[in-house]
């Protein structure tokens, strides 16, 4: 068990929806990744926060945003949802903003989002 | 551009046997390699990091080469097991100040082990 927890497991919604996908870090670390895996294809970095601030922007759609609130959980929301956007998104954490420096990202299991 | 390249794309092999995954990356300035394994549904597990003064390093059953000349990496995993049947993702990172954007993954070798 890495200590991150993600939910929902899975979500199905339709297009044109917005969804709200939930992150909690593992104790003690105070960033924050969001990474989107389609299928058959790499994990793509869209996110990161540092202890309630942004701290580096990927690939990430103008529909998607997140937050970092106070106890360190985040939150991605995804809006006007497209079929494209089916995928697993994973949130990963590690201790400090340098992105695993010698501590490996910890990741959650995911959430399978599906658009129909 | 900073690229990681990793092959074979899949791969079956017989319960027992071995097999060793490669990684071949652009990424520079260097500061270290990691190898995550990444179970069907579930997300990745680190199984090994390499720095720039590091040839090899064992994790139990998994054996991880770098060549920093070559901007080379290999992993080795000896006697496979059915539990190995996982996608093998190789992650570079940059030195720097930090941040998400230094890290470079492959698109993961997908191992299948048969009985």
């Amino acid at each position: 068990d890495s200590g991150v927890t993600q939910t929902p497991k899975h979500l199905i919604t339709a297009t044109g929806q917005r969804v709200t996908l939930r992150c909690s870090p593992r104790s003690g670390d105070l960033s924050v990744y969001w990474y989107q895996q389609s299928l058959d294809q790499g994990l793509q970095f869209l996110i990161q926060y540092y202890n309630g601030e942004e701290r580096a922007k990927g690939n990430i759609l103008e529909r998607f945003s997140a937050q970092q609130f106070p106890d360190l959980h985040s939150e991605l929301n995804l809006s006007s949802l497209e079929l494209g956007d089916s995928a697993l998104y994973f949130c990963a954490s590690s201790p400090s903003f340098a992105a695993s420096g010698h501590s490996p990202l910890h990741f959650g299991n995911g959430t399978r989002l599906t658009v129909t | 551009k900073n690229q990681v390249e990793q092959s074979p794309q899949s791969l079956i092999i017989l319960e027992g046997k071995n097999c060793t995954l490669q990684c071949n990356y652009t990424v520079s300035p260097f500061s270290n390699l990691r190898w995550y394994k990444q179970d069907t549904g579930r997300g990745p597990v680190s199984l090994t990091i390499m720095t720039f003064s590091e040839n090899t390093k064992s994790n139990g059953r998994y054996t991880a080469t770098l060549d920093a000349d070559t901007k080379q990496s290999s992993l080795h995993i000896t006697a496979s097991q059915l539990s190995d049947s996982a996608s093998y993702i190789c992650v570079v990172r940059l030195i720097s100040s930090g941040s998400a954007r230094q890290l470079t993954f492959g698109s993961g070798t997908q191992l299948t082990v048969l009985p």
